[in-house]
């Protein structure tokens, strides 16, 4: 069976440093990945999304970025994180071309001080 | 961008009470999602609706494709503590998932 892990759950980083966030998925090949943040535990904006190795798509502009190494590996980084980048982020992945149902990932809390 | 309009922001209910929550949009989605978040934790999907007009059950849920592609809607029935939760309405049209604010969803056991 597919599984999707995220890490890390929960993360505390001064204003300024880098961040990385992690998430693999297990199970299956050539998903479609994707990062979405949640703020004040309401509705998902879509960050990015990735259709294969190398192919990122960005939603919206920002202090974050994201990358795809490998087929089902997919991060999310910042050089410089802003107070603003505070939030819920989730990863998510669904079987690829024509399938539409996303399974998320349990979460990753970053808070910027 | 495409929005999704979701509707109620809160409901606060009494146990044993059903409970109707909607989402519209101006776009037309080829496929609603309705997913529930618990406290923390990512959120799981409770029904997938497919095509226009479909009625969807599970468990205690069901769900609609509004026959306008435009909407849908939720249904909770006989309403229990463990309810309690972010609803999310998702509309899929090519590679991406459009979400709505969510609806949080209390109930007075």
């Amino acid at each position: 069976s597919q599984t999707i892990h995220q890490w890390p759950a929960t993360l505390v980083q001064p204003v300024g440093s880098p961040l990385s966030l992690e998430c693999t998925v297990e199970g299956t090949s050539n998903p479609n990945l994707y990062w979405y943040r949640q703020a004040a535990g309401r509705g998902l904006q879509l960050l990015f999304y990735s259709v294969g190795i190398g192919q990122i798509s960005s939603e919206v502009p920002q202090n974050l970025s994201a990358s795809r190494p490998q087929d089902r590996q997919f991060i999310l980084s910042s050089k410089k994180l802003l107070l603003s980048d505070s939030g819920f982020y989730l990863c998510a992945w669904s079987p690829g071309p024509g399938a539409n149902v996303l399974t998320f990932g349990a979460g990753s809390r970053l808070t910027v001080l | 961008g495409q929005q999704l309009n979701q509707s109620p922001q809160s409901m606060f209910i009494q146990e044993g009470e059903d409970v109707s929550m909607n989402c519209t949009s101006s776009s037309i989605f080829n496929t609603w999602l309705w997913y529930k978040q618990d406290p923390g934790e990512g959120p799981v999907l409770l029904i997938a609706l497919y095509k226009a007009g479909e009625l969807t059950s599970n468990g205690r849920l069901t769900a609609q494709f509004g026959i306008t592609r435009k909407d849908s809607f939720l249904n909770i029935s006989a309403s229990i503590p463990s309810d309690v939760g972010i609803y999310f309405c998702a509309g899929f049209n090519g590679n991406k998932l459009v979400f709505g604010a969510g609806t949080i969803l209390r109930v007075k056991s």
